[in-house]
């Protein structure tokens, strides 16, 4: 049974066009995120939703817009992709109070942006 | 803000060596602490993790003591096997402006264990 769920595993596309990535998890956890990873492996926070609102947004280009239509699922859509795009990103969840702390990722998605 | 800083790979040992990954820390506050490691082509999942100052934890022979005075939280294995090869990630976790948690990792370690 798979914990935390992405989909596709890998994406090639042209600049200029429109993608999502879908997340989905099974956990019951109310917290889930999206990273991204780059070629040296840095992990970078982009956006958290808890119980479906937004509580962290970091620094990450409007083209990028993240929807959560229920705690389970938090998806990214990216528009108008860019070269500097390709990289792994990577869904995670966590749950309440403490256990907030501890992430579960999932497999990633390998973007190639050409 | 929170930062987490560790020693850059890539790490190579033999197997049955001695593993040490430095990890320092700037935090406010008591955060948590985690090593996650990411074995190839996978997403990271927690190898262990601690909570309070001078905790240790440990899993499948990795330890790391919580040093508060040092704000410091190295991992150790006395004895590395080729399947332990996968980056790892120091961690901290604590609240953003928000009151919610909020992870921050630090650059990440390739370790390669040859037999």
């Amino acid at each position: 049974d798979t914990a935390v769920s992405q989909t596709p595993k890998y994406l090639v596309t042209q600049m200029g066009n429109d993608k999502s990535i879908k997340c989905e998890q099974n956990l019951g956890h109310d917290t889930m995120y999206w990273y991204k990873q780059d070629s040296k492996k840095f992990l970078k926070i982009m956006f958290s939703y808890n119980n479906k609102e937004l509580i962290i947004n970091e620094t990450v280009p409007n083209r990028f817009s993240p929807k959560s239509p229920d705690k389970a699922h938090l998806n990214l859509h990216i528009n108008s992709l860019e070269l500097g795009d390709s990289a792994v990103y990577f869904c995670a969840s966590s749950g309440e109070g403490t256990k907030q702390e501890t992430q579960y990722f999932g497999p990633g998605t390998r973007l190639l942006v050409l | 803000g929170n930062s987490v800083t560790q020693m850059e790979g890539p790490v190579t040992l033999s197997e049955e060596a001695f593993l040490t990954i430095n990890c320092t820390y700037t935090a406010t506050g008591y955060p948590s602490l985690f090593w996650y490691v990411q074995y190839p082509g996978e997403g990271l999942q927690l190898l262990l993790k601690a909570t309070k100052a001078d905790d240790k934890g440990s899993n499948k022979g990795f330890e790391a003591t919580y040093r508060k005075e040092t704000t410091s939280f190295h991992l150790e294995k006395g004895s590395v096997q080729v399947s332990d090869s996968a980056v790892y990630f120091c961690a901290l976790s604590g609240p953003n402006s928000g009151g919610y948690q909020k992870v921050t990792f630090g650059t990440g370690t390739k370790l390669q264990v040859i037999p």
